[in-house]
């Protein structure tokens, strides 16, 4: 099975700041189906990127997903207090789906 | 605007069936273009994808989970089901159901607790 490895596991950030999160596959993602959710305290994952670097919908424009090869990143441009939460990649090129370990994304 | 919301016991017995099902509203669960399934958090940790089914009864599981699951589908009550044997310590978790489009999971329940112990 794939293996996600995000990075880096948390992320001290202020509200105006870029993010960067990286998640890196331990093989080739077919297709880049790679998909980024973000998860507030009590909440269900929402899906913020799918196929690497396209928006779901309602998604602000400030979310940008990329890939280059087996590494993959999102992109926050200027963080937004409700922005503030854990996020996690997730692999659905091969079965089975797998997710990363999560980046927690915290206000500094 | 397509809801699913997460049903059954919040407590089973070690060694013993746990059983959740899925209502699925606002939305058509028989769509050619989507699956539905099911992902599991852990207390304190990350996801788990547990399995996915077709309106047509089409399945694929988590290996590591292959077993001891069962994933079902009831489209005259729009609903889903997940059965999962012989649960341990270790299946404790948060159960979400989903619709799983290509793969990435857009719509998602609330999530319901369960937990094993005796």
């Amino acid at each position: 099975e794939i293996v996600l490895t995000q990075s880096p596991g948390t992320l001290s950030l202020s509200p105006g700041d870029r993010a960067t999160l990286s998640c890196r596959a331990s093989q080739s993602v077919s297709s880049n189906y790679i998909a980024w959710y973000q998860q507030t305290p009590g909440q269900a994952p929402s899906l913020l990127i799918y196929g690497a670097s396209s928006r779901a919908t309602g998604i602000p424009d400030r979310f940008t997903g990329s890939a280059s090869g087996t590494d993959f990143t999102l992109t926050i441009s200027r963080l937004e207090p409700e922005d503030f939460a854990v996020y996690y990649c997730q692999q659905y090129g091969s079965s089975p789906y797998t997710f990363g370990q999560g980046t927690k994304l915290e206000i500094k | 605007q397509l809801q699913l919301q997460e049903s059954g016991p919040g407590l089973v017995k070690p060694s013993e069936t746990l059983s959740l099902t899925c209502n699925v509203s606002g939305g058509f669960i028989s769509s050619s273009s989507h699956y539905w399934g099911w992902i599991r958090q852990p207390p304190g940790k990350g996801l788990e994808w547990i399995g996915s089914i077709y309106y047509s009864g089409i399945t694929y599981y988590n290996p590591s989970l292959k077993s001891r699951i069962t994933i079902s589908v009831d489209t005259s009550k729009k609903q889903f089901s997940l059965r999962l044997g012989s649960v341990t310590a270790a299946d404790t978790a948060t159960y979400y159901c989903g619709r799983d489009t290509f793969g990435a999971y857009d719509y998602w329940g609330q999530g319901i607790r369960v937990t094993v112990s005796s």
